[in-house]
Protein backbone atom coordinates (compact mmCIF):
# COMPACT_ATOMS: atom_id res chain seq x y z
CA UNK A 1 0.00 0.00 0.00
CA UNK A 2 1.07 3.70 -0.69
CA UNK A 3 2.94 5.29 2.57
CA UNK A 4 3.43 9.08 2.72
CA UNK A 5 6.45 9.97 5.28
CA UNK A 6 6.57 13.24 7.62
CA UNK A 7 9.42 14.48 9.25
CA UNK A 8 7.63 13.73 13.23
CA UNK A 9 9.00 17.70 13.99
CA UNK A 10 9.85 20.71 12.54
CA UNK A 11 10.82 24.16 14.30
CA UNK A 12 11.05 28.05 13.13
CA UNK A 13 11.20 31.35 14.96
CA UNK A 14 8.38 33.56 14.32
CA UNK A 15 8.01 35.54 10.98
CA UNK A 16 10.17 32.76 9.39
CA UNK A 17 9.49 30.17 6.91
CA UNK A 18 8.41 27.04 7.75
CA UNK A 19 8.48 24.02 5.41
CA UNK A 20 6.75 20.69 5.48
CA UNK A 21 7.54 18.13 3.43
CA UNK A 22 5.58 14.58 2.61
CA UNK A 23 7.35 12.11 1.09
CA UNK A 24 5.63 9.12 -1.52
CA UNK A 25 6.79 7.40 -4.29
CA UNK A 26 5.92 9.44 -7.26
CA UNK A 27 3.89 11.90 -4.87
CA UNK A 28 4.00 14.08 -7.73
CA UNK A 29 1.33 12.48 -9.74
CA UNK A 30 -1.09 12.50 -7.41
CA UNK A 31 -2.80 15.59 -5.85
CA UNK A 32 -2.03 16.41 -2.09
CA UNK A 33 -3.96 17.49 0.80
CA UNK A 34 -2.95 19.44 4.19
CA UNK A 35 -4.41 19.10 7.41
CA UNK A 36 -3.73 21.29 10.30
CA UNK A 37 -4.63 19.87 13.52
CA UNK A 38 -4.34 21.96 17.25
CA UNK A 39 -4.56 20.31 20.42
CA UNK A 40 -7.99 19.05 21.37
CA UNK A 41 -9.50 19.93 18.10
CA UNK A 42 -10.53 17.99 14.88
CA UNK A 43 -8.45 18.46 11.82
CA UNK A 44 -8.79 21.76 9.50
CA UNK A 45 -8.11 21.56 6.07
CA UNK A 46 -5.44 24.14 4.80
CA UNK A 47 -4.14 23.22 1.42
CA UNK A 48 -5.93 20.98 -1.05
CA UNK A 49 -5.36 19.97 -4.60
CA UNK A 50 -1.23 20.41 -3.91
CA UNK A 51 -1.83 24.17 -3.88
CA UNK A 52 -4.98 25.47 -3.38
CA UNK A 53 -6.55 27.05 -0.45
CA UNK A 54 -9.80 26.73 1.21
CA UNK A 55 -11.51 30.38 2.16
CA UNK A 56 -10.63 31.29 5.36
CA UNK A 57 -7.33 30.36 5.31
CA UNK A 58 -4.21 32.84 5.13
CA UNK A 59 -2.48 33.36 1.99
CA UNK A 60 0.65 32.49 3.90
CA UNK A 61 0.03 29.30 3.79
CA UNK A 62 0.80 27.70 0.22
CA UNK A 63 1.53 24.11 -1.28
CA UNK A 64 3.72 22.37 -4.35
CA UNK A 65 4.10 18.60 -5.56
CA UNK A 66 6.65 17.13 -7.69
CA UNK A 67 8.73 14.33 -8.48
CA UNK A 68 9.09 12.42 -4.67
CA UNK A 69 7.81 15.31 -2.54
CA UNK A 70 5.08 17.30 -1.54
CA UNK A 71 5.54 20.56 0.63
CA UNK A 72 3.58 22.67 2.85
CA UNK A 73 5.29 26.30 3.39
CA UNK A 74 4.43 28.68 5.71
CA UNK A 75 5.34 32.38 5.35
CA UNK A 76 5.64 34.55 8.35
CA UNK A 77 5.09 31.98 10.87
CA UNK A 78 2.67 33.13 14.14
CA UNK A 79 2.77 31.44 16.99
CA UNK A 80 -0.84 30.41 16.35
CA UNK A 81 0.32 28.16 13.43
CA UNK A 82 1.84 25.55 16.19
CA UNK A 83 -0.24 22.90 15.42
CA UNK A 84 0.55 19.18 13.96
CA UNK A 85 0.58 18.90 10.27
CA UNK A 86 -1.27 15.94 7.71
CA UNK A 87 -0.66 15.09 4.24
CA UNK A 88 -3.24 13.08 2.60
CA UNK A 89 -4.09 11.18 -1.21
CA UNK A 90 -6.90 9.93 -2.24
CA UNK A 91 -4.59 6.66 -3.58
CA UNK A 92 -7.18 5.08 -6.84
CA UNK A 93 -6.54 2.56 -9.24
CA UNK A 94 -7.85 2.56 -12.25
CA UNK A 95 -11.52 0.64 -11.73
CA UNK A 96 -11.68 2.57 -8.34
CA UNK A 97 -12.35 -0.93 -7.17
CA UNK A 98 -9.67 -0.25 -3.87
CA UNK A 99 -9.35 3.13 -3.55
CA UNK A 100 -7.82 4.55 -0.06
CA UNK A 101 -7.17 7.09 1.90
CA UNK A 102 -3.72 7.58 2.91
CA UNK A 103 -2.22 10.00 5.71
CA UNK A 104 1.16 11.01 6.44
CA UNK A 105 2.68 10.26 10.00
CA UNK A 106 2.43 13.50 11.06
CA UNK A 107 4.54 16.93 11.52
CA UNK A 108 4.62 18.83 14.52
CA UNK A 109 5.40 22.15 13.78
CA UNK A 110 7.00 24.28 17.13
CA UNK A 111 6.77 28.32 16.89
CA UNK B 1 -23.32 25.62 6.49
CA UNK B 2 -22.44 22.03 6.22
CA UNK B 3 -22.01 20.22 9.91
CA UNK B 4 -21.15 17.09 11.39
CA UNK B 5 -21.98 15.40 14.52
CA UNK B 6 -20.76 11.95 15.57
CA UNK B 7 -22.68 9.97 18.39
CA UNK B 8 -22.44 7.06 19.94
CA UNK B 9 -21.12 5.38 23.26
CA UNK B 10 -18.02 7.16 25.46
CA UNK B 11 -16.94 3.34 26.84
CA UNK B 12 -17.37 -0.26 25.74
CA UNK B 13 -15.70 -3.43 26.72
CA UNK B 14 -13.30 -5.58 24.60
CA UNK B 15 -14.99 -7.64 22.07
CA UNK B 16 -18.17 -5.53 22.13
CA UNK B 17 -19.37 -3.94 19.08
CA UNK B 18 -19.09 -0.23 18.39
CA UNK B 19 -21.30 1.39 17.05
CA UNK B 20 -21.34 5.52 16.09
CA UNK B 21 -23.57 7.62 13.84
CA UNK B 22 -23.04 10.93 12.18
CA UNK B 23 -25.46 13.48 11.37
CA UNK B 24 -25.00 15.99 8.36
CA UNK B 25 -27.51 18.96 9.01
CA UNK B 26 -26.91 21.95 6.95
CA UNK B 27 -26.84 19.75 3.53
CA UNK B 28 -27.87 16.94 1.91
CA UNK B 29 -26.14 13.55 2.15
CA UNK B 30 -26.96 12.70 -1.32
CA UNK B 31 -24.78 15.17 -3.04
CA UNK B 32 -22.69 14.04 -5.72
CA UNK B 33 -19.08 14.15 -5.97
CA UNK B 34 -19.11 13.45 -2.09
CA UNK B 35 -17.98 10.63 0.32
CA UNK B 36 -18.60 10.17 3.83
CA UNK B 37 -16.01 8.73 6.14
CA UNK B 38 -14.25 7.70 9.39
CA UNK B 39 -11.11 8.59 10.52
CA UNK B 40 -10.11 7.74 13.87
CA UNK B 41 -6.71 9.20 16.22
CA UNK B 42 -5.34 7.21 19.35
CA UNK B 43 -3.85 9.11 22.40
CA UNK B 44 -0.89 10.60 21.11
CA UNK B 45 -1.15 9.61 17.79
CA UNK B 46 -1.57 9.82 13.85
CA UNK B 47 -4.83 10.24 11.25
CA UNK B 48 -5.92 6.77 11.22
CA UNK B 49 -8.65 6.33 7.81
CA UNK B 50 -11.03 3.89 8.80
CA UNK B 51 -13.59 3.64 5.37
CA UNK B 52 -15.35 5.71 3.28
CA UNK B 53 -19.08 5.61 1.71
CA UNK B 54 -20.88 7.66 -0.91
CA UNK B 55 -25.00 7.74 -0.64
CA UNK B 56 -25.33 5.65 -3.22
CA UNK B 57 -23.74 2.73 -0.73
CA UNK B 58 -20.41 2.29 -2.39
CA UNK B 59 -17.60 1.75 0.19
CA UNK B 60 -14.18 1.44 0.60
CA UNK B 61 -12.10 0.39 3.42
CA UNK B 62 -9.15 0.33 5.23
CA UNK B 63 -7.40 -2.78 4.81
CA UNK B 64 -6.52 -3.34 7.99
CA UNK B 65 -9.67 -2.88 9.81
CA UNK B 66 -11.82 -4.60 6.38
CA UNK B 67 -12.05 -7.82 8.67
CA UNK B 68 -14.09 -5.68 11.33
CA UNK B 69 -15.98 -2.91 10.43
CA UNK B 70 -18.61 -1.87 8.05
CA UNK B 71 -19.92 1.35 6.68
CA UNK B 72 -23.66 1.75 5.85
CA UNK B 73 -25.72 4.93 5.25
CA UNK B 74 -29.01 6.25 5.58
CA UNK B 75 -30.19 9.07 3.37
CA UNK B 76 -33.47 9.33 4.90
CA UNK B 77 -32.12 10.20 7.84
CA UNK B 78 -29.35 12.58 6.87
CA UNK B 79 -26.79 10.33 8.55
CA UNK B 80 -23.86 7.65 8.06
CA UNK B 81 -22.93 4.88 10.67
CA UNK B 82 -19.88 2.83 12.01
CA UNK B 83 -19.65 -0.49 13.15
CA UNK B 84 -16.69 -1.96 14.32
CA UNK B 85 -16.36 -5.52 15.91
CA UNK B 86 -15.11 -6.74 18.23
CA UNK B 87 -12.89 -3.86 19.81
CA UNK B 88 -10.05 -4.11 21.97
CA UNK B 89 -7.80 -1.53 23.74
CA UNK B 90 -5.97 -1.01 20.86
CA UNK B 91 -9.51 0.94 19.55
CA UNK B 92 -9.26 3.66 22.11
CA UNK B 93 -9.46 6.31 20.48
CA UNK B 94 -11.25 10.02 18.78
CA UNK B 95 -13.15 8.93 15.94
CA UNK B 96 -14.14 11.62 13.05
CA UNK B 97 -16.23 11.90 10.76
CA UNK B 98 -15.56 14.30 7.34
CA UNK B 99 -16.91 15.09 4.20
CA UNK B 100 -14.84 14.08 1.13
CA UNK B 101 -15.06 16.10 -1.53
CA UNK B 102 -13.63 15.94 -4.97
CA UNK B 103 -15.04 17.05 -8.55
CA UNK B 104 -13.08 13.99 -10.70
CA UNK B 105 -13.50 11.17 -8.08
CA UNK B 106 -9.98 10.85 -8.13
CA UNK B 107 -8.43 13.28 -5.41
CA UNK B 108 -11.15 13.27 -2.39
CA UNK B 109 -10.05 15.48 0.49
CA UNK B 110 -11.78 16.18 3.64
CA UNK B 111 -13.03 19.25 3.60
CA UNK B 112 -15.44 19.42 6.85
CA UNK B 113 -15.24 17.23 9.76
CA UNK B 114 -17.00 16.50 12.98
CA UNK B 115 -15.77 17.50 16.60
CA UNK B 116 -15.07 14.17 17.11
CA UNK B 117 -16.17 11.44 19.29
CA UNK B 118 -13.71 9.94 22.04
CA UNK B 119 -14.56 6.21 22.61
CA UNK B 120 -12.81 4.02 25.28
CA UNK B 121 -12.42 0.48 25.17
CA UNK B 122 -11.93 -1.16 28.91
CA UNK B 123 -12.87 -4.24 30.93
Amino acid sequence: SYVLTQPPSVSVAPGQTARITCGGYNIGTKSVHWYQQKPGQAPVLVIYYDGDRPSGIPERFSGSNSGNTATLTINRVEAGDEADYFCQVWDSNTDHVSDHVVFGGGTKLTV
Amino acid sequence: QLQLQESGPGLLKPSETLTLTCNVSGGSISRGNSYWGWIRQAPGKGLEWIGSISYTGKTYYNPSLMSRVTISVDTSKNQFSLNLFSVTAADTAVYYCARHQDSSGWYYYMDVWGKGSTVTVSS
